[in-house]
């Protein structure tokens, strides 16, 4: 079946604690992105990544890092979370036709 | 810039009535359109795109929407609504292939039973 998977779906941490939260694609697609969901906002992009090795910024990449080593994995990475990055994110690739389920990230 | 406007937070239809969902865009060059819809605890599903050709395009769970130029508008449509399509709704444009999707700050749908 056909999938992005995300883990964790959710998530509390503290202020500081470094963290990651994976993401996955069994579709071999190169295309893959990372968003931010806000109550009013929409979904705004962090991150997106057009092959292996290649990442780009989106509208909101501060405070955040990506890796894109091999095609199936695009792991996103809070070095030093903040509350103001509590949020709900989602992953998508291959043109974002599929999304991770989310994860719900609560930083106290 | 590119941008991408849906006018109304919240959309309240009678079940059995036809349902438009609004989208609006401004881009420099042709947009790839799309449209998704996050049912409450779950993330977001696709419903379909416009890239080029007709411009009603028909999608997922019998939405369909229709692209006009002129209008620069991609409203999402539907002739009989079900209480199950109540959810939220975002629209999105990307200009080409390798630009970033820019997403509307949702619509939410409520099906009246």
């Amino acid at each position: 079946e056909a999938q992005v998977t995300q883990n964790p779906r959710y998530l509390i941490t503290v202020t500081g604690k470094k963290l990651t939260v994976t993401c996955s694609q069994n579709m071999n697609h190169e295309y893959m992105s990372w968003y931010r969901q806000d109550p009013g906002l929409g979904l705004r992009q962090i991150y997106y990544s057009m092959n292996v090795e290649v990442t780009d910024k989106g509208d909101v990449p501060e405070g955040y890092k990506v890796s894109r080593k091999e095609k199936r994995n695009f792991p996103l990475i809070l070095e030093s979370p903040s509350p103001n990055q509590t949020s709900l994110y989602f992953c998508a690739s291959m043109s974002e036709a599929f999304f991770g389920q989310g994860t719900r990230l609560t930083v106290v | 810039a590119q941008s991408v406007a849906q006018p109304e937070d919240q959309v309240n239809v009678a079940e059995g009535n036809p349902l438009t969902v609004k989208c609006t865009y401004s881009v420099s060059g042709n947009p790839y359109l799309f449209w998704y819809v996050q049912y409450p605890n779950r993330g977001l599903q696709f419903l379909l795109k416009y890239i080029t050709g007709d411009n009603l395009v028909k999608g997922s769970y019998g939405f369909e929407a229709e692209f006009n130029k002129s209008q620069t508008s991609f409203h999402l449509k539907k002739p009989s609504a079900l209480v199950s399509d109540s959810a939220l709704y975002f629209c999105a444009v990307r200009v080409n292939r390798d630009d970033k999707i820019i997403f509307g700050k949702g619509t939410r749908l409520h099906i009246l039973p």
